[in-house]
């Protein structure tokens, strides 16, 4: 059974801080793991990554893939009341349907 | 261009009723999922369909069900209703990346 655990389950810091978040997998036949950004509402979309090393960046937010050691980390630098949200780690395997297997989330909190 | 809605946004359902979801996309996607959120679980899937008259059983299928009569929409259906139930429910649509849509908060009492 695919799994994704994701640490730590709530952080709070101070605006201007740098987080790391975690996220730690197992998956038969990984495929890709993704990150998203979830507010009041919906999730949205912030990476994909299918490559190990390969950092992916978007403004203050990059993330970067181990498929060796099977996790992945989120670091958001001079973080603002903005980031505040649950940020969600998934990853697909390769059996076709495009399912994702979804962590439980960190919940981050950013202080003024 | 709306990307994925769904409808209604909020729902109270007594034990034992019936309600359908209904999730739309202008996205031309084939592929559409509902998922369920609850406080600590994240987001779980409960049935998928990777193009239109089909679909197929997720992680917490149980207590659902489905259709996808036309490419565009993916209804969800609860046939009796029980407390257990009781979450936000988000549809998405997509191929590698999933678009969310906004989320139904069900309650049943």
């Amino acid at each position: 059974e695919d799994k994704v655990v994701q640490s730590p389950l709530s952080l709070v810091v101070h605006e201007g801080d740098t987080v790391t978040l975690n996220c730690s997998y197992e998956v038969t036949n990984f495929r890709s793991l993704l990150w998203y950004k979830q507010e009041k509402k919906a999730p949205t979309f912030l990476f994909m990554l299918t490559s190990s090393g390969i950092e992916k960046k978007s403004g203050r937010l990059s993330s970067i893939l181990d498929k060796k050691e099977l996790f992945s980390i989120l670091n958001i630098t001079a973080t603002q009341t903005g980031d505040s949200a649950i940020y969600l780690c998934a990853v697909r395997n390769q059996g076709g349907s495009e399912k994702l297997v979804f962590g439980k989330g960190t919940k981050l909190t950013v202080n003024p | 261009n709306a990307g994925v809605t769904q409808t209604p946004k909020f729902r109270v359902l007594k034990t034992g009723q019936s309600m359908t979801l209904l999730c739309a996309q202008d996205m031309n996607h084939e592929y559409m999922y509902w998922y369920r959120q609850d406080p600590g679980m994240g987001l779980r899937l409960i049935h998928y369909s990777v193009g239109e008259g089909t679909t197929a059983k997720g992680e917490v299928p149980d207590g659902y069900n489905v259709s996808r009569l036309k490419k565009q929409n993916f209804l969800l259906g609860l046939e009796s209703a029980a407390p257990s139930q009781t979450s936000v429910y988000f549809c998405a649509s997509g191929y590698r990346e999933q678009y969310f849509g906004p989320g139904t908060r069900l309650t049943v009492t």
